[in-house]
């Protein structure tokens, strides 16, 4: 059975700081890890990573992929309030048509 | 161009009754899902569809039904509602089953079951 763990659980921050996210993942056939944002409602696309493409990088916002060690983590540099949100992470079983997602990181700014 | 949209936004139910939610989608994706999602717990896919005609069981199908009858719609039955399907529910879409970076979400029913 695939499975995600994101750590950690919650992060307060004040605006400014960098923070990382992580998220380790074990998949029986890896097609790609996916990164979204959740804020009051629907999660919304940041990121994809897949074996041929293991760094994104869009603003202030990056994530990398280390596919030996399993795990991949994002970065938010510069931190601003409108980064309070939930951060999923999710794994794509290559020919399996679904997505398995972790239980999500609650970032929170304080100005 | 509506993207996905979900009726209805709140609910409450009581033990035992069933009910429709309904999914809906204007950018002729052949991919669509169900999640719920409940505190702690992440998303949990319950049902998706690769097209029309086609539906396949997620991780946590047990209590719920779906059809694709055209592209456009994805309705989730609950058929006896119980207290333990009292979570929040997203649809899904994406252009295709492979590649899904372009998901995109519904804003969600809350269901409470009483």
């Amino acid at each position: 059975e695939d499975k995600v763990v994101q750590s950690p659980l919650s992060l307060v921050v004040h605006e400014g700081d960098t923070v990382t996210l992580n998220c380790s993942y074990e998949v029986t056939n890896f097609r790609s890890l996916l990164w979204y944002k959740q804020e009051k409602k629907a999660p919304t696309f940041l990121f994809m990573l897949t074996s041929s493409g293991i760094e994104k990088k869009s603003g202030r916002l990056s994530s990398i992929l280390d596919k030996k060690e399993l795990f991949s983590i994002l970065n938010i540099t510069a931190t601003q309030t409108g980064d309070s949100a939930v951060y999923l992470c999710a794994v794509e079983n290559f020919g399996n048509e679904k997505l398995t997602f972790g239980t999500g990181t609650r970032l929170t700014i304080i100005p | 161009n509506a993207g996905v949209t979900q009726t209805p936004k709140f609910q409450v139910l009581k033990t035992g009754q069933s009910m429709t939610l309904q999914c809906a989608q204007d950018m002729n994706h052949e991919y669509m899902s169900w999640y719920r999602q409940d505190p702690g717990m992440g998303l949990r896919l319950i049902h998706y569809s690769v097209g029309a005609g086609i539906t396949d069981q997620g991780e946590v199908p047990n209590g719920y039904n779906v059809s694709r009858s055209t592209t456009e719609d994805f309705p989730l039955r609950l058929l006896s509602a119980a207290p333990s399907q009292t979570s929040v529910y997203f649809c899904a879409s994406s252009l295709t089953g492979m590649v899904r970076y372009e998901q995109y979400f519904g804003p969600g029913t809350r269901l409470t079951v009483t």
